[in-house]
């Protein structure tokens, strides 16, 4: 079983849909969660950290259930630019360094 | 605001050449990392620096080797190219507080033929 798991998508949504991304992971010491993006044939970005209270920024909200060891993003009135791969990121620290591993992805594409 | 820079961004080989990634971050981070990302997977650890002096290895290590140079630099090495290190290459950086996340460069596209 791989430590964090996506669904693979695509997700095709028109502009204006909402659309929500699931992780699990496998590591219940896992400490610290992100969601980054990544455009095609670039790098991943941060998009924004997840907290055990759920946080929002924006048109973005993130939800962290420890106890399913699962980790969702939502993201609402979806636009064109929202197009990319959102990758599940789980951190946990292990021998002293700041060990991330990532999901393969789930790719979004927003359509007119 | 140049962050995490990485050279060079395209690099074709040809197999059993050598080869070296490099990688430099201005953000005064502790820690460094080299990942492989190939098409349907995630991003795999090659090699991380958890702080200058010290290098240990990822889940891929086998056929690579690093270099942390200074705080700043940590380089990638490919003593003897195969096809199978055909990948795109990312160099990272964070602050070893596991609330930080890492900052990535912006990839070396490296083919092996």
């Amino acid at each position: 079983r791989k430590e964090v798991e996506q669904d693979p998508g695509p997700f095709n949504v028109p502009e204006g849909a909402t659309v929500a991304f699931n992780c699990t992971y496998s590591n219940s010491a896992s400490q610290s969660f992100f969601w980054y993006r990544q455009d095609c044939r670039k790098e991943p970005k941060l998009l924004m950290s997840v907290y055990s209270s759920g946080n929002e920024d924006g048109r973005f909200t993130a939800q962290l259930n420890r106890a399913s060891q699962y980790i969702s993003l939502l993201i609402r009135d979806s636009k064109l630019s929202d197009s990319a791969t959102y990758l599940c990121v789980v951190n946990s620290v292990s021998g002293g360094y700041n060990k991330l591993i990532f999901g393969a992805g789930t790719r979004l594409a927003v359509h007119p | 605001n140049a962050g995490v820079t990485q050279t060079p961004k395209f690099q074709v080989l040809k197999t059993g050449q050598s080869m070296t990634l490099q990688c430099a971050q201005d953000m005064n981070h502790n820690s460094m990392y080299w990942y492989r990302q190939d098409p349907g997977m995630g991003l795999r650890l090659i090699y991380y620096s958890a702080s200058e002096g010290t290098t240990d290895k990822g889940e891929v290590p086998n056929g690579y080797n690093v270099s942390r140079l200074n705080k700043r630099e940590f380089s990638l090495r490919l003593e003897s190219a195969a096809p199978s290190q055909t990948s795109v290459y990312f160099c990272a950086s964070s602050d070893p507080d596991r609330r930080q996340p890492q900052h990535f460069g912006d990839g070396t596209r490296l083919s092996i033929l």
